[in-house]
């Protein structure tokens, strides 16, 4: 699925502050930031819906989403943790989930590595 | 919230044999199940799913079977083929909570 694109796709941190980006060219008005850890389903982190952040899971406070537009996301990280090693995928779909059906596409993912 | 059960985590197959994953949930207010595909280093694919108001789906080799008394769906793979490998994921979703709930996941080894 190239139509949801995301930067880096790797990247090395020690304790650095960084941005995941995301770009979605689905025309869709969610989008979300899901953590995946190995041999794990991902984990909702946030979800906006039309820009407006409407889900926020238990997430520590050093990941700050932010929604430029209802094409973009991105996924501030600042003093990461070695628990924060991970892929992180964004996502979108037409509308937010909720039994609305509406499909969940992944993008390709950011892998973070924490040393 | 919603809790989604998925059994087996590990399943392997001889190559042409059928594979069947189950799940189940907890939230009767569920009403979309959809299942998805991940291969090693990709993002999870969706590969069929199906509404609270269907019992059966099928798309070609894949078949979804659901049970909302007993609250339970399932995946059955006919007739596997290697490239059928893969971590699959079932999950659920009600309506009102804007949140789509995953299972721990099927490890899937088709054997030739």
């Amino acid at each position: 699925n190239t139509k949801i694109t995301q930067s880096p796709r790797y990247l090395i941190l020690g304790r650095a502050n960084k941005s995941l980006e995301c770009e979605q060219h689905l025309g869709h008005n969610a989008m979300y930031w899901y953590k995946q850890s190995a041999e794990k389903p991902p984990e909702l982190m946030f979800l906006y819906n039309l820009k407006q952040l409407i889900r926020n899971e238990t997430v520590p406070s050093r990941f700050i989403p932010e929604c430029p537009d209802s094409s973009k996301l991105l996924l501030h990280i600042s003093a990461v943790d070695p628990e924060d090693s991970a892929v992180y995928f964004c996502a979108s779909s037409q509308g937010p989930q909720g039994g609305s059906g509406n499909t969940l596409y992944f993008g390709e993912g950011s892998r973070l590595i924490v040393v | 919230g919603e809790q989604v059960e998925q059994l087996p985590s590990i399943l392997r197959v001889q190559e042409g044999s059928s594979a069947s994953i189950n799940c189940s949930y907890e939230d009767s207010a569920s009403n979309y199940f959809p299942w998805y595909k991940q291969e090693p280093g990709e993002n999870p694919k969706l590969i069929i799913d199906i509404r609270s108001n269907m019992e059966r789906k099928q798309i070609q080799e894949l078949i979804v079977l659901l049970d909302k008394k007993a609250k339970r769906f399932s995946l059955h793979i006919t007739d596997t083929q290697p490239g059928d490998s893969a971590m699959y994921f079932c999950a659920a979703s009600a309506g009102g909570n804007n949140k789509l709930t995953f299972g721990q996941g099927t490890v899937l080894s088709v054997i030739p």
